[in-house]
């Protein structure tokens, strides 16, 4: 298993471009998420799915939007980037709601995004 | 108030030392609490995983939790140059509710050989 992959390792994007972060997981986790880490903020929850056709936001949802068509994929659009978005992000996967409990999420390697 | 704090660091210790690393959170309703491993530029790996108050212990690593007083642990014995990396705690109330976890900020550790 590859487990959570993630594309690209690093992105550098000028303001008001838009560009996609994709995620693939091959554990046939129901549960997926996208989070950004910042310097002493910890992770950050962005957007989260908990099946195919099911998003919801998370924390800091403002700018981005998700999609999940498939179990295995859920990427994440950066729709008009800013300089706040400079980030690392890191997309995971969890079981899911059908086992329970099972907090427990698998990270992928993360996106380093510099937004210029 | 933030709801998950924790000594960012960095915390420096000699090859073969007992760590403590720890989180004070103020959600009384937390009861997972976990502890992920983060070598530097890699994604977060879960290490520890317990429910409501106690202690785990698997290998090398120990977690203890007190919910009287809001405070969670990690130990690490026999500390190894191998276990430098930044160690996030998380914690979540129960519920199922995945988008209900928090993460704190992270504690750098460094193990000196």
């Amino acid at each position: 298993n590859a487990g959570v992959t993630q594309t690209p390792k690093f992105q550098v994007l000028k303001t008001g471009q838009s560009m996609t972060l994709q995620c693939a997981q091959d554990m046939n986790h129901e549960y997926m998420s996208w989070y950004r880490q910042d310097p002493g903020m910890g992770l950050r929850l962005i957007h989260y799915s908990v099946g195919a056709g099911i998003t919801d936001q998370g924390e800091v949802p403002n700018g981005y939007n998700v999609s999940r068509s498939t179990t295995e994929d859920f990427p994440l659009r950066l729709l008009s980037a800013a300089p706040s978005q400079t980030s690392v992000y890191f997309c995971a996967s969890s079981l899911g709601r059908s086992l329970y409990p099972s907090y427990e999420q698998y990270f992928g390697p993360g996106t380093r995004l510099t937004v210029t | 108030q933030k709801e998950v704090e924790q000594d960012p660091g960095p915390l420096s210790v000699p090859e073969g030392a007992i760590v403590s690393l720890n989180c004070t959170y103020s959600n009384s309703a937390f009861q997972y609490f976990m502890w992920y491993r983060q070598y530097s530029r890699k994604g977060p790996e879960l290490l520890m995983y317990t429910y409501s108050s106690g202690n785990k212990e698997d290998g090398r690593f120990t977690a203890q939790v007190d919910k009287s007083s809001k405070y969670i642990s990690l130990f690490i014995r026999d500390s190894q140059p191998s276990d430098s990396a930044t160690y996030l705690c998380a914690m979540a109330p129960s519920g199922g509710s995945y988008d209900k976890v928090i993460f704190g900020p992270g504690t750098s550790l460094s193990v000196i050989p």
